[in-house]
């Protein structure tokens, strides 16, 4: 069966990196994209980027461009999200998703990231 | 980057009728991109309810259904009952600029 299983929780300051991992199995990996979304306390989901395990190729939210970096480990069947100059607004509840043509069927159990000084 | 619009609460009795609508403009809903529907239990991740606006997944109930027109789409839920309780999202592709997908902005569904 599908699975789809985060990393853990993270503390990160103000300024730090983050990257979140999101190890997938039961499938093909390269035969369905990953998309990241996040969610703010109490907030809805704000989609934040879509990459295609097969080439590569990537497509991010407008304003986190240049702050977000979306890659994949074939060998592992493993997806990454790296959000780099954390802020306090960063913190959220971070999913990937297994895209299967335009929506996401099987989702991670999200991972907290908490920006704090 | 669009956002997609929706009422931000609907209650009903169990067994009632409720629906959610979901408006985008002529750059993702009304440009031909399909909707996708998505119930979120709080503190649970979200769940596909509805995908190519009217499909769903295996294992979801009948009384779940999706429409879209123009520049809008409908979440219909039929026979309310207590554990449809959640928020639910629709979602659509954005095909201005390099594309991206949206989210609508989220409803509360309370059964009374």
């Amino acid at each position: 069966q599908v699975q789809v299983v985060q990393s853990g929780a993270e503390v990160k300051k103000p300024g730090a990196s983050v990257k979140v991992s999101c190890k997938t199995s039961g499938y093909t990996f390269t035969t369905y994209g990953v998309s990241w979304v996040r969610q703010a306390p109490g907030q809805g989901l704000e989609w934040m980027g879509w990459i295609s395990t097969h080439t590569g190729k990537t497509k991010y939210a407008e304003k986190l461009q240049g702050r977000v970096t979306l890659t994949t480990d074939t060998a592992t069947s493993t997806g990454y999200m790296e959000l780099r100059s954390l802020r306090s607004d960063d913190t959220a509840m971070y999913y990937c998703a297994r895209e299967a043509g335009w929506y996401n069927d099987y989702w991670g159990q999200g991972t907290l990231v908490t920006v704090s000084s | 980057q669009s956002v997609l619009t929706q009422p931000p609460s609907v209650s009903g009795a169990p067994g009632q009728r409720v629906t959610i609508s979901c408006t985008g403009s002529s750059s993702d809903i009304g440009a031909g991109n399909d909707v996708h529907w998505y119930q979120q239990v709080p503190g649970r991740a979200p769940k596909v309810l509805i995908y190519g606006n009217s499909n769903r997944p295996s294992g979801v109930p009948d009384r779940f259904s999706g429409s879209k027109s123009g520049t809008s789409a409908s979440l219909a839920i039929t026979g309310l009952q207590a554990e449809d309780e959640a928020d639910y999202y629709c979602q659509s592709y954005d095909s201005s600029l390099s594309g991206s997908y949206v989210f609508g902005t989220g409803t509360k569904v309370t059964v009374l």
